[in-house]
């Protein structure tokens, strides 16, 4: 069946480092792949999102590239700040919605 | 634009209790989720509605878990008897539906159950 899988964390970084939270899936058929965002005491907010292959989705200064030959979605963000601070979900979409069990991102200052 | 609702936010009781979660979805979303997120892990889908229909159920515990959607707006969510295992946060969510592929969910604050 369809799943995902995402890079272990916890990550902490210092502010204004790169970041890069790597995803992969199984899939059959073309599915659409997104990133969400929980902040502490809040849901699931949608980051961003591919539907095709090569598309790339971005908002807020994160990006993910819809890879198929690799079968990958890796988030990034060229500068974090503190406010980045969250637990970051990749899923895939295709019959249902399959999540990959979050990576806990902190930011220090 | 109001999001998901959903109440209550923190629930506690003793095993063998009942509990139920209510959820609110955006105005116009046809497609209603409810999702388990245990500790660490990502959400998993436990039923999902197109209006008032049940159209994904296989993962509900159909034991002690039920589920409906009258009218095809809120729905409530409830466990009965409710076990130690069922702490957990439960996620409801919603979409327009119509693209079950490439819909946005939104997402509500969940309900964190402690069953002591």
């Amino acid at each position: 069946g369809n799943s995902v899988t995402q890079m272990e964390g916890p990550v902490t970084l210092s502010e204004e480092a790169f970041l890069t939270i790597n995803c992969t899936y199984t899939a059959t058929g073309y599915p659409s792949l997104f990133w969400y965002v929980q902040y502490p005491g809040e849901g699931l907010q949608l980051l961003l999102k591919a539907t095709k292959a090569d598309d790339k989705g971005s908002n807020k200064g994160f990006e993910a590239t819809y890879r198929k030959e690799t079968t990958s979605f890796h988030l990034e963000k060229g500068s974090v700040q503190v406010s980045d601070s969250a637990v970051y979900f990749c899923a895939l979409s295709s019959n249902d919605m399959r999540f990959g069990a979050g990576t806990r991102l902190t930011v220090k200052p | 634009e109001a999001g998901v609702v959903q109440s209550p936010r923190y629930k506690i009781i003793e095993k063998k209790q009942p509990v139920a979660f209510w959820c609110n979805p955006i105005s116009g979303h046809n497609t209603l989720y409810w999702y388990l997120q245990n500790l660490g892990q990502g959400p998993e889908l436990l039923i999902r509605y197109e209006n008032e229909e049940a159209v994904d159920d296989s993962q509900l515990p159909k034991d002690r878990f039920s589920a409906e959607r009258l009218k095809g707006v809120d729905s409530t969510l409830k466990i009965q008897p409710a076990e130690l295992g069922d702490s957990a946060v439960y996620l409801c969510a919603s979409s327009p539906g119509g693209e079950l592929g490439t819909d946005t969910q939104y997402f509500g604050p969940g309900t964190r159950l402690t069953v002591l």
